[in-house]
């Protein structure tokens, strides 16, 4: 039972560029997000999959587009990388009211 | 805008000594509520979470919880350099459907 994985842990690129950023659970996890912390701002959701086959928008989400492949892996997509997107990226699932579960982390430095 | 409130400290205490973190959030409605650690470059762990008034306790943990003045305190028994991390409260508002929004955490600082 590996929890919540993330792939890559670390990825520098240049401006314009793009990635995709790769989560998956095996937790049987209704619910994913996507959120990113950067120093004195705390966890910021960019974007959500209440449930398989549904993506929502949460509070930072231009920029990324997000894909809910099937109920273990949620991705996010950054089409055209810029410095202000630089920032630790962290996955998380959970079941519906209950504990929310989170990734390793993938830390992103775009030049 | 729904909102949850922490002071980013440091908090520094002496080992041994009672840690109090606290965090106030703006909606009433709120219905459960997370306490997460997150040691520096790891992800946030889950502490604890409540969902009605009063304490919840486990090991040297508390976590008290108060809807009528809309906050939500961690308290820290006996604590140790291991302690030291920064701990974000989470909040899962009425209406927020399955989302939590997090405050910007509390850096913890357990000194020998």
């Amino acid at each position: 039972n590996a929890g919540v994985t993330q792939t890559p842990k670390f990825q520098v690129l240049k401006t314009g560029q793009s990635m995709t950023l790769q989560c998956a659970q095996d937790m049987n996890h209704n619910s994913m997000y996507w959120y990113r912390q950067d120093p004195g701002m705390g966890l910021r959701l960019i974007y959500y999959s209440a449930s398989e086959g549904t993506t929502d928008k949460g509070e930072v989400p231009n920029g990324y587009n997000v894909s809910r492949l099937n109920k273990r892996e949620f991705s996010l997509r950054l089409e055209s990388a810029a410095p202000s997107q630089t920032s630790v990226y962290f996955c998380a699932s959970r079941r519906y009211q209950e504990t929310q579960y989170f990734g390793p982390g993938t830390r992103l430095l775009v030049l | 805008q729904k909102e949850v409130e922490q002071n980013s400290g440091p908090l520094s205490v002496p080992e041994g000594a009672i840690a109090s973190l606290n965090c106030t959030y703006s909606d009433r409605g709120s219905q459960s509520f997370f306490w997460y650690r997150q040691y520096s470059g790891k992800s946030p762990e889950l502490i604890m979470f409540i969902y009605s008034n009063g304490d919840k306790e486990d090991g040297r943990f508390t976590a008290q919880l108060n809807k009528a003045s809309q906050y939500v305190s961690l308290l820290i028994r006996d604590s140790q350099p291991s302690d030291s991390a920064t701990y974000l409260c989470a909040v899962n508002f009425e209406g927020g459907g399955n989302k939590l929004t997090f405050g910007t955490g509390t850096q913890l600082k357990v000194e020998l």
